[in-house]
């Protein structure tokens, strides 16, 4: 298994509707994760972050952790066009290392 | 949000030459860290850095790259002897000590293009 995958999309959703992104990892991540944004041709942007089983919510996003599952999900509710971009998820691995996805492309339509 | 400044925004250069990619943190930092992105490709890591030296670095990270502090500021990565393969974007990431979790924040990025 990669240490982190995710789906690489295209996930289309209409505007004002809720996007769902979904990463899951190895057992060489640890239990830290974050969740970028990344406009095309920029650098990612932290948006969220989540270390607790359970969810996390900070204003139109929720981040869920299930460590059992190994799964980390991204919820974006009410999107807007302005959303589109790549979504990438990311843990650290044992050490200062942080391991990415290879990202969600994301796109909210008008 | 903590800010980062990287220079130059794109860099051009001859395969076979050097080149010197620099960072710059506005706010307090414990750590930093290099990552390059390969067009169209996953974000990687290259190195970290804390207390003026090496942390952690990855197999990409190899005799060709090197990290330093020159002024105690500015974090700076050099490529020895650029390869085509080096073409990215490389980004410099800081982790501050007001901040919890471990949190890195990207700079905007330097697009290295080796010809």
């Amino acid at each position: 298994q990669k240490e982190v995958e995710q789906n690489s999309g295209p996930l289309s959703v209409p505007e004002g509707a809720i996007a769902s992104l979904n990463c899951t990892y190895s057992d060489r991540v640890s239990q830290s994760f974050f969740w970028y944004r990344q406009y095309s041709g920029k650098s990612p942007e932290l948006i969220m972050s989540i270390y607790s089983n359970g969810d996390k919510e900070d204003g139109r996003f929720t981040a869920q952790l299930n460590k059992a599952s190994q799964y980390v999900s991204l919820l974006i509710r009410d999107s807007q066009p302005s959303d589109s971009a790549t979504y990438l998820c990311a843990g650290y691995q044992a050490g200062t290392a942080l391991i990415f996805g290879k990202g969600t492309t994301l796109s909210v339509s008008s | 949000e903590p800010e980062v400044t990287q220079t130059p925004s794109h860099q051009v250069t001859q395969m076979g030459q050097e080149v010197i990619l620099r960072c710059v943190p506005i706010s307090n930092h414990l750590y930093f860290y290099w990552y390059r992105q390969i067009l169209g490709q996953k974000v990687e890591f290259l190195v970290s850095f804390y207390n003026n030296e090496i942390s952690e670095k990855s197999e990409i990270f190899d005799d060709q790259f090197s990290v330093e502090r020159p002024d105690g500021s500015n974090f700076t990565l050099k490529i020895r002897s650029t390869k085509l393969e080096d073409s990215a974007m490389y980004f410099c990431a800081i982790v501050f000590e007001d901040r919890s979790y471990n949190e890195q924040f990207f700079g905007p990025g330097t697009r290295l293009t080796v010809l």
